[in-house]
């Protein structure tokens, strides 16, 4: 079955340095890869999204990039702050046949001042 | 943005009761929506799709005896777990996505369920 893999699980980072979070998916018909930031407690918010006919895509200080080759996909964050201190998933779906959205397993990002 | 509104955020109760969660989606009109459980620290794992009309649709490995998914109107599907047990103790989050997109799913705020 479909299977997205995140890597890493925990990422520790010192304010204003970059991070990456890296993930692969199986399903070649995937399409759309959104990824999401969740706080303890709440839901997931959606914070970029890519489709397969592009190959990055950049708003402010976060990035993704896709390698439809490859079958992997990663965000990068810029400028690190503390309040970017969350768990961020990443996501594959065959957005345009209504798909159902397979999560990664997760990476708990901590931002120290 | 699309609202889309979970009740009740969370709840206890006895071992061997049911427990019904509702997701809303409040401004729009929403085709399909999924359900996913999520334990502690670990990711959001689908349960089952909800199409408005039709049989969910479970994930291999959920009870759709145990969870009962019903996807009445465009607007609101339930979840009922019953004869709940502690090992069903979890944070349930719904999601919709939106008639005549393909694409975006927009989450309920989840509800966390605790069975004694």
């Amino acid at each position: 079955g479909e299977n997205v893999e995140q890597h890493p699980s925990t990422l520790s980072v010192q304010e204003g340095d970059s991070a990456v979070i890296k993930c692969t998916y199986s399903d070649s018909a995937s399409n759309y890869f959104p990824w999401y930031k969740q706080e303890l407690g709440k839901r997931p918010q959606l914070i970029i999204d890519i489709r397969s006919n592009v190959g990055e895509k950049k708003d402010q200080r976060i990035a993704v990039t896709l390698n439809k080759t490859a079958k992997h996909f990663s965000l990068h964050i810029t400028e690190t702050q503390p309040e970017d201190s969350a768990v961020y998933f990443c996501a594959a779906s065959r957005g345009n046949q209504g798909g159902k959205l397979i999560f990664g397993q997760g990476t708990e990002l901590s931002v120290k001042p | 943005g699309a609202v889309v509104s979970q009740h009740p955020s969370w709840v206890i109760c006895k071992s061997g009761t049911s427990v019904k969660i509702e997701c809303r989606s409040l401004d729009f009109q929403a085709t399909t929506m999924f359900w996913y459980r999520q334990f502690p620290k670990q990711s959001l794992m689908l349960m089952a799709t909800s199409n408005e009309g039709s049989k969910a649709t479970y994930e291999q490995g959920v009870e759709k005896d145990k969870f009962l998914i019903n996807h009445a109107s465009l607007t609101l599907s339930t979840l009922t777990v019953t004869s709940a047990h502690p090992e069903d103790s979890s944070f349930y989050i719904c999601s919709a996505r939106r008639v005549a997109t393909n694409e975006k799913l927009f989450f309920g705020s989840g509800t966390q369920l605790s069975v004694l």
